[in-house]
């Protein structure tokens, strides 16, 4: 099966940034996408990449690297609402393949 | 406009018991997911329906779990004999389909059903 990374937990101080990292194998790769889920809610979208660079949506911004297989989510000026799991998955064609999630505390 | 639905919320049985979860997907998505996800891991797929295409089933766990989708709308997942270890959220996520090519839709995903097995 497809292997998708991300570390377990993270924590950082709200206001500040954080980077979420996600590595992937990248045979048959189609896409990337990041969602966010709050503590006993359903995944919703936040971001989709396709093409190598940089795609930014106001505090969130999403990076991929196809050929390193590597993907970041950046969090700005984080609140404490910010505080959620973020799931990272790869699409190869209409199959979806996620990672374990990364648990992102914001602390006052 | 409506998003997709899930119902039961909640659904708690006994071991051995058989249950039927049900998904409505968004009007319009020809592509619908089921996946279930155990408290604290992330999620796992289950099962893929598009269009009228022969399902893709490779992540169903074992033969006591199979899914319909009647008319390329509803889908229902069942379970027969349930276990404990069938406890999780079972969630349904739903998409518009892009013929296999650079752009892959996103995925909308119900609120989930909790399925508690005593």
């Amino acid at each position: 099966g497809q292997n998708i990374d991300q570390p377990t937990e993270m924590t950082a101080t709200e206001g500040a940034i954080v980077q979420i990292n996600c590595t992937y194998q990248t045979s048959g790769f189609n896409g990337l996408f990041w969602y966010q889920q709050h503590a006993g809610e359903a995944p919703t979208f936040l971001s989709y990449n396709v093409l190598d660079g940089l795609e930014e949506k106001g505090r969130f911004s999403s990076f991929l690297s196809r050929s390193k297989g590597y993907s970041y989510l950046l969090l700005k000026e984080l609140q404490m609402k910010d505080s959620a799991s973020y799931l990272c998955a790869v699409s190869y064609g209409q199959n979806f393949v996620f990672g374990p999630g990364t648990r992102l505390s914001v602390l006052p | 406009g409506a998003g997709v639905s899930q119902s039961p919320s909640n659904k708690v049985t006994e071991k051995g018991k058989d249950v039927e979860l049900r998904c409505d997907p968004i009007s319009g998505h020809t592509a619908l997911y089921w996946y279930r996800q155990s408290l604290g891991q992330g999620l796992e797929f289950l099962i893929y329906f598009q269009g009228n295409s022969a399902p893709d089933k490779s992540g169903l766990p074992s033969d006591r779990f199979s899914a319909e989708r009647t008319g390329g709308s509803v889908s229902t997942l069942t379970i027969q004999r349930t276990q404990q270890e069938d406890s999780a959220v079972y969630l349904c996520a739903s998409s518009f389909y892009i013929p296999r090519g650079v752009y892959t839709d996103t995925q909308y995903f119900g609120p989930g059903t909790r399925l508690t097995v005593l």
